[in-house]
Order: structure tokens, then sequence, then C-alpha cells
């Protein structure tokens, strides 16, 4: 079946610093695949999205390329700040169902 | 924009006891709403799709009798864990579906904890 596989964190990174959180996905078809956010006590927050092959989502400075080839949509940002830090999910979707990752903590310090 | 709220976000129970969770779209109005668990350092899994006004749809493995969901209204979707025991403790999330439009919003999440 369709599944998602994101890198184990915690990630761990000094303000400014480049960040990639890796994902791979496996399905059958053409999923539209997302990041989505959860900050400490709030619900998930769509983050980007994309939805068909070579499609590049972008929101608050952060990236992702839906490369179907290597079946992947890592994540990326050029300098994280501090007000970054909090669970990643990267996720497909194949009809109505969302199914997800396990998360990649992302902590920043100052 | 495009608020769900869930209530309570955390709730203790006893073993053998029933325990409901609620899930409202504050600002839109949501024919189908979603239900997954997250246990810890775990992905959130589907347990169920909730319709407005008919039977939900469960995702395999996930008993009905036992995750009891109402969709009475098109702000409001239930979950009844019932007869609950421990195995069930796990962080309880929704998610609301604008009508016509494919983008999941998601709750805050409910901590359940039976002892």
């Amino acid at each position: 079946g369709d599944s998602v596989t994101q890198m184990e964190g915690p990630v761990t990174l000094s303000e400014e610093a480049f960040l990639t959180i890796n994902c791979t996905y496996t399905a059958t078809g053409y999923p539209s695949l997302f990041w989505y956010v959860q900050y400490p006590g709030e619900g998930l927050q769509l983050l980007l999205k994309a939805t068909k092959a070579d499609d590049k989502g972008s929101n608050k400075g952060f990236e992702a390329t839906y490369r179907k080839e290597t079946t992947s949509f890592h994540l990326e940002k050029g300098s994280v700040q501090v007000s970054d830090s909090a669970v990643y999910f990267c996720a497909l979707q194949a009809g109505t169902a969302l199914i997800f990752g396990k998360g990649t903590t992302l902590s920043v310090s100052s | 924009g495009a608020v769900v709220s869930q209530h309570p976000s955390w709730v203790i129970c006893k073993s053998g006891t029933s325990v409901k969770i609620e899930c409202r779209s504050l600002d839109f109005q949501a024919t189908t709403m979603f239900w997954y668990r997250q246990f810890p350092k775990q992905s959130l899994m589907l347990m169920a799709t909730s319709n407005e006004g008919s039977k939900a749809t469960y995702e395999q493995g996930v008993e009905k009798d036992k995750f009891l969901i109402n969709h009475a209204s098109l702000t409001l979707s239930t979950l009844t864990v019932t007869s609950a025991h421990p195995e069930d403790s796990s962080f309880y999330i929704c998610s609301a579906k604008k009508d016509a439009q494919n983008e999941q919003y998601f709750g805050p999440g409910t901590r359940l904890t039976v002892t």
C-alpha cells in the first residue's frame, strides 16, 4: 500500500542554518504531496503542497519539489529561525485519505 | 479562516468507562470529517471518515463498535471510545474538509489516558 518515509529526528540546528528534511513515498498512481507543521500545543497546519511531478510548493521560506523519478518531496529552508521549531509531517493523498510519515522534530536554537 | 476545535484537549478515564471527544469546525461547514490516532513517535493513522448524515467509514482494523462516530451536523463530529482500556490511550486528532475543497483542517488533538 501507499506509504511515506521521512527522516528520523530530532533535528537540532542553530539559527540561520540550512534545513533539509528528507521524505520519500511509495504510491500507485500520482498522489498529491504535502508538508504539515505542528507547533507545540496546536493542530497540524498545511505548510505547502504539490499536486504533480516537478511542482514546487513554497511557503514561509520553505520549499519542496515533487520528484517523481526519485519519489521524493524533501523539505528545505535556507535560513531557519527559532520560531520554526516544531514537528514536520510529510504526507501524501491519493483519493480522500491522507497518509502521513512519522514526523520530524526540528529544534532551532539562537 | 478555517478553524477546527476539539474538546476536551485531554481526558483521563477509568478502564471500562466510555469517553466522548468532540470535533467542531468553527467557521465553515464540513460534510466530511476525519478521525486520526497518533501513538508516540508514530505517524497519524486514519481511523475513520465521518460523513454528515450517514454512517462513518472505518479503516481496516478499526473496531466500529468500540469507536463510535456520530456526525449529526455540518459542524460537529463526535468520537466515543466505548469500554475504554489502557491500550486505547493515545492522541486522537480530527480534521475537517471544507465542502468543495480537498484540503483538510486539523484540530489540536485530544490526549486520552485510560487508567
